[in-house]
């Protein structure tokens, strides 16, 4: 199974500000990549797809990027709303494995 | 607008079953795959496996292999979620979700999930 590292798990940031959230695969994923966003009481919802494809509606100061093993979640201009909890997900090969997740908040 | 509509909250007793539904509206389910995934309280996500609605191909994590069976029912939009054998490590709320049809194995859409709670 390829294991998912993620990091940090949990960040305290402004309003305003750019975070960065990691993912480590235990082996190549070829890209095959998703980021999740979940909000508390509600299921996730996807954010960024491929590495680096933002899904329809999602506000472009979500990025995603990364290659091989290692990708990260970019947050520009940290809005109320994001606070949340993150997750990142591989699909190269079967079953398909999670980050832990990074629980989001404003300091 | 694709939507997924789940089942209620299950309270069950340890060793019985429970069968979850989820509802797709606003497209065919055979457009798609249909995943599950489980959640338990203040944890992170697991993939439980997948179902072709078109030919009822499965796939599943080997942790629930003997654990959950998934169905589906093209007639009415309809997948399930069989859980055996219900264990206390069983309570979480459980997760419908579509990939589309192809390679990629992301998540488009999301039900609202069903909490079950194991408990006697």
């Amino acid at each position: 199974d390829i294991r998912m590292t993620q990091s940090p798990a949990s960040l305290s940031a402004s309003l305003g500000e750019t975070v960065n959230i990691e993912c480590l695969a235990s082996e190549d994923i070829y890209s095959d990549l998703a980021w999740y966003q979940q909000k508390p009481g509600k299921s996730p919802q996807l954010l960024i797809y491929n590495a680096n494809s933002l899904q329809n509606g999602v506000p472009s100061r979500f990025s995603g990027s990364g290659s091989g093993t290692q990708y990260s979640l970019k947050i520009n201009s940290l809005q109320s709303e994001d606070v949340a909890t993150y997750f990142c997900q591989q699909y190269n090969n079967y079953p398909l494995t999670f980050g832990s997740g990074t629980k989001l908040e404003i300091k | 607008e694709v939507q997924l509509q789940q089942s209620g909250a299950e309270l069950v007793r340890p060793g019985t079953s429970v069968k979850l539904s989820c509802k797709v509206s606003g497209d065919t389910i055979i457009a798609y795959y249909m995943h599950f995934v489980k959640q338990r309280p203040g944890q992170g996500l697991e993939w439980i496996g997948r179902i072709d609605p078109e030919d009822d191909s499965t796939k599943y994590a080997k942790k629930f292999k003997n654990k959950a069976t998934l169905t589906a029912d093209t007639s009415s939009n309809t997948a399930y979620l069989k859980l055996s054998s219900l264990t206390s490590e069983d309570t979480a709320t459980y997760f419908c979700t579509l990939q589309k049809l192809g390679p990629s194995g992301y998540f488009d859409f999301w039900g609202p999930g069903t909490m079950v709670t194991v408990s006697s």
